[in-house]
């Protein structure tokens, strides 16, 4: 157990919808981050956040969002969904964004969208 | 982006010790080597990280090349539950953990 929190862990919904997918970080981790696993492809990074701030973007769609509340919890906004965003959606944090700091990762959201 | 460079797949009987390589021949002096690896669909798991000297822990060992151009991750008996793709990654400054290809190894009873 990472101790990185991912809810729900399956979600299925229609094109054009909008969901929230929600991380709890690992206790004492400040930094968050979020990736994409769709079937074909690799984990690919789309953001960071750092205490609160946007640290760093990867390739995120503009539809997507996400923010990181005081409580240093994030969520991942994805709206006018489409088929090609079903993907796993992994969540990872670590304790601060340093080059020699691990990042540790939740088990994902599923999201399917019909 | 990745800077690394690992074979497609590998196997290791059950049992025995697992190898893996990775080439990182860009690396520069600051950075450091992670592997880790992801069984399935589930989250990535990490394993081990290094920067200069050989590292070892409950998981495996690292062993990192006296140039830093290459390491290898050893798994000193590896199992069925073992079974996974194995990523070696270099993270630099800005670079925010690029994931490659990896390794998938299958442990054969």
């Amino acid at each position: 157990d990472s101790g990185v929190t991912q809810t729900p862990k399956h979600l299925i919904t229609a094109t054009g919808q909008r969901v929230t997918l929600r991380c709890s970080p690992r206790s004492g981790d400040l930094s968050v981050y979020w990736y994409q696993q769709s079937l074909d492809q690799g984990l690919q990074f789309l953001i960071q956040y750092y205490n609160g701030e946007e640290r760093a973007k990867g390739n995120i769609l503009e539809r997507f969002s996400a923010q990181q509340f005081p409580d240093l919890h994030s969520e991942l906004n994805l709206s006018s969904l489409e088929l090609g965003d079903s993907a796993l959606y992994f969540c990872a944090s670590s304790v601060e964004p340093g080059l020699g700091s691990p990042l540790h990762f939740g088990n994902g959201t599923r999201l399917t969208v019909t | 982006d990745a800077k690394t460079t690992q074979p497609p797949s590998m196997d290791c009987a059950e049992g025995r010790a697992a190898n893996l390589p990775c080439n990182h021949s860009t690396i520069s002096g600051n950075e450091y080597v992670y592997w880790y690896r992801q069984i399935h669909s589930q989250g990535p798991q990490y394993i081990i990280h290094g920067l200069k000297n050989n590292e070892t822990n409950e998981m495996a060992s690292l062993i990192i090349t006296e140039d830093r151009k290459s390491s290898t991750l050893i798994l000193p008996h590896a199992t069925l539950r073992d079974t996974a793709v194995y990523y070696c990654i270099v993270r630099v400054e800005g670079n925010q953990f690029y994931f490659g290809t990896g390794t998938s190894l299958t442990v054969i009873p």
